[in-house]
């Protein structure tokens, strides 16, 4: 069975650092690629990164230069590194699975995990 | 970078069916996918590929798409459908590859 569970959110102040886990059983992270997508409160899905299963990575303009997609294979975990938070970066943060059929067209989220939220705030 | 809109909300009866837009420029030209999500609950994945149907999800959910819209309905709507449904392309010129449709509310009346 593919779980997701997310782990490292809560309040930080503006400025501040955190880095998000997301353990993930059931497949292998190394050979799917990965993504966060953000969710501030009450409003859209936002899509923040992607990493490939490669070494790609790819980030939303609103957090390029301040947040770092990676994973460690041999914990089957991804991670994010989130610097220089501010107010606006305030959101549950959810980690998943990303399908990209062989004609590479398209990209879609088959798996989420259950969402870390992130407050930052002084 | 490429702009999904979707109406805010929709209401339907139940028993009824509920269609929910998503506009883009020629959003006809690429693949839309639909997601479903309760409150407090993370995202589901109801439709893919613009109308192919993931392992689970009831045949009441289907999508199309054409020309500036998708569209995701749902027949013979149920209590438990209410949620909000947001669609979301691969953009993949640009550098903002993902892009996420605004949400829409769905309200059984």
């Amino acid at each position: 069975e593919v779980q997701l569970v997310e782990s490292g959110g809560g309040l930080i102040q503006p400025g501040g650092s955190l880095r998000l886990s997301c353990a993930a059983s059931g497949f292998a992270v190394s050979s799917n690629y990965m993504s966060w997508v953000r969710q501030a409160p009450g409003k859209g899905l936002e899509w923040v990164s992607v990493i490939y299963s490669g070494t790609g990575t790819y980030y939303a303009d609103s957090v390029k230069g301040r947040f770092t997609i990676s994973r460690d294979n041999s914990k089957n975990t991804l991670y994010l590194q989130m610097n220089s938070l501010r107010a606006e970066d305030t959101a549950v943060y959810y980690c998943a699975r990303v399908v990209v059929p062989a004609s590479s067209s398209s990209l879609w989220f088959d798996y989420w995990g259950q969402g870390t939220l992130v407050t930052v705030s002084s | 970078s490429y702009v999904l809109t979707q109406p805010p909300s929709v209401s339907v009866a139940p028993g009824q069916t509920a269609r929910i837009t998503c506009g883009g420029n020629s959003i006809g030209s690429k693949s839309v996918h639909w997601y479903q999500q309760k409150p407090g609950q993370a995202p589901v994945l109801v439709i893919y590929y613009d109308s192919d149907r993931p392992s689970g999800i009831p045949e009441r959910f289907s999508g199309s798409n054409s020309g500036n819209t998708a569209t995701l309905t749902i027949s013979r709507v149920e209590a438990g459908d209410e949620a909000d449904y947001s669609c979301q392309v691969w953009d993949g010129t640009g550098d903002h590859p993902v892009v996420f449709g605004g949400g829409t509310k769905l309200t059984v009346l």
